[in-house]
């Protein structure tokens, strides 16, 4: 596609329930990113997938979060026993490679996550 | 532990005039730095770089200045114009790390 495609748009779960976010990157970019925005905060690095390599996993917040990327596309991030302290706003953004950065990442418009 | 700090959290100014939007880092070790600009519920787009290897960039209205024997830097944003309100994040990378690491923002509101 044109952009970044982020599903759904909002969300609204129970706490204790799991909930899984997907990120359609732009076609062809190798890299893939997922930050979050809590309110009133700015945005705090999650996980990155680049081509086969390992993910950079070091910013997911505890064991309840993980994320997959299948076929070097598509990624879904899965938030297990969903707290209320999980609500924010989840951003996936895509880049041509991680190592070129004249242009920087392309971010989606983001999942809006509300845990009641 | 935040790398990378923007202290004001809002910035209020005339149309027409500047805007200068503060960033500072703490990192040595980050070699590129960006600002992206955030509408509310749209996603943040990029806006300008620079290199650690410069002091400066400029594009149209748009100047990023780099100092990094005090690890600041700033976007000067001149005329400002009403459609430049919006959240402003400064982002920095890791020596050829690929992930960025972000500010908490500066919303920027420019009155007619």
């Amino acid at each position: 596609g044109a952009g970044v495609s982020q599903s759904p748009s909002n969300k609204v779960t129970e706490k204790g329930k799991d909930v899984e976010l997907r990120c359609d990157p732009i076609s062809g970019h190798t890299a893939l990113y997922w930050y979050r925005q809590s309110l009133g905060q700015g945005l705090e690095f999650l996980i990155y997938f680049q081509g086969n390599s390992a993910p950079d996993k070091s910013g997911l917040p505890s064991d309840r979060f993980s994320a997959e990327r299948t076929g070097g596309s598509v990624s879904t991030l899965t938030i297990q026993r969903t707290q209320q302290e999980d609500s924010a706003v989840y951003l996936c953004a895509s880049s041509l490679m991680s190592g070129v950065l004249n242009y920087g990442y392309t971010f989606g418009s983001g999942t809006r996550l509300t845990v009641v | 532990d935040q790398q990378v700090k923007q202290n004001s959290p809002s910035l209020s100014v005339q149309e027409g005039r500047i805007s200068i939007l503060n960033c500072d880092y703490t990192n040595s070790m980050f070699d590129y730095f960006l600002w992206y600009k955030k509408y509310p519920a749209e996603g943040p787009t990029f806006l300008i770089s620079i290199s650690s290897i410069k002091d400066k960039n400029e594009d149209g209205r748009f100047t990023v200045f780099l100092n990094k024997s005090a690890k600041h830097l700033s976007l000067h944003i001149v005329p400002s114009q009403p459609g430049d309100s919006a959240v402003y994040f400064c982002a920095a990378r890791y020596n050829q790390g690929g992930k960025l690491i972000f500010g908490q923002g500066t919303e920027l509101s420019v009155k007619p």
